[in-house]
């Protein structure tokens, strides 16, 4: 079935740019997401991107689509503290039994002071 | 416009026991979806409802079992529980369902701990 890969873990310091990164394997996804988990929380949509585009900026967040190698990017500018998070890349699928969206595992952002 | 709202926050059951959870969508909203998080296994989907109907449902079990009414408001049902039913479960909710634009908005999920 489809798969979101992401790497689980990424540190920078406050004022550094994160970049997450994640593969997928749907060629057919027509959206890719972009979530964020704080503590105790459910997810919240930070941005997506329709799959006929190449990026999307939306202030401090730029997304990458290269859809050749089915690679998308999350770049955080600016990052402060109150960007610790989990984020979560998820392609979107239509029925199948892992439902609508494709979560990748999750990466944790720790941004040092 | 209130957001999506799970019942309970918490909950403590042991094995055997069975679990109803609750979801009440973001108003006007027809589509609920439900997802199982752990920590080994991340986010991984349990069904969706539109209109009252299961449009779709993942790799779980039949303990695991959901229904919608006709206010859009949702519940799940999680039978003989196992220690592997330990999980956080989130209920999103979207305004519409199929091929197009489809952000889901995600209530902050009832965590449940099987003893």
């Amino acid at each position: 079935g489809e798969d979101v890969e992401q790497s689980l873990f990424l540190s920078v310091r406050e004022g550094d740019s994160s970049v997450i990164n994640c593969t997928y394997t749907d060629s057919s996804s027509t959206y890719l997401y972009w979530y964020k988990q704080e503590p105790g929380a459910g997810l919240q949509l930070l941005t997506y991107i329709f799959s006929n585009m190449d990026m999307k900026q939306d202030q401090r967040l730029t997304v990458l689509l290269n859809k050749k190698d089915k690679h998308l990017s999350l770049r955080i500018a600016d990052t402060q503290t109150g960007d610790s998070a989990i984020y979560f890349c998820a392609e979107e699928v239509y029925g199948g039994s892992q439902g609508n969206l494709i979560f990748g595992k999750g990466t944790k952002l720790s941004v040092k002071p | 416009k209130a957001g999506v709202t799970q019942t309970p926050r918490y909950l403590i059951k042991t094995r055997g026991q069975q679990v109803t959870l609750s979801c009440s969508p973001i108003s006007g909203h027809r589509s609920v979806s439900w997802y199982q998080q752990t920590p080994g296994q991340g986010l991984q989907f349990l069904f969706e409802y539109f209109s009252e109907t299961q449009r779709n449902k993942g790799n779980f079990p039949g303990r695991f079992s959901g229904r919608q009414f006709s206010n859009s408001r949702s519940e799940m049902n999680v039978s003989t529980l196992e220690l592997g039913d330990s999980a956080l479960y989130l209920c999103a909710s979207s305004s519409t369902s199929g091929s197009s634009y489809n952000e889901q908005f995600f209530g902050p999920g009832t965590r449940l701990t099987v003893l």
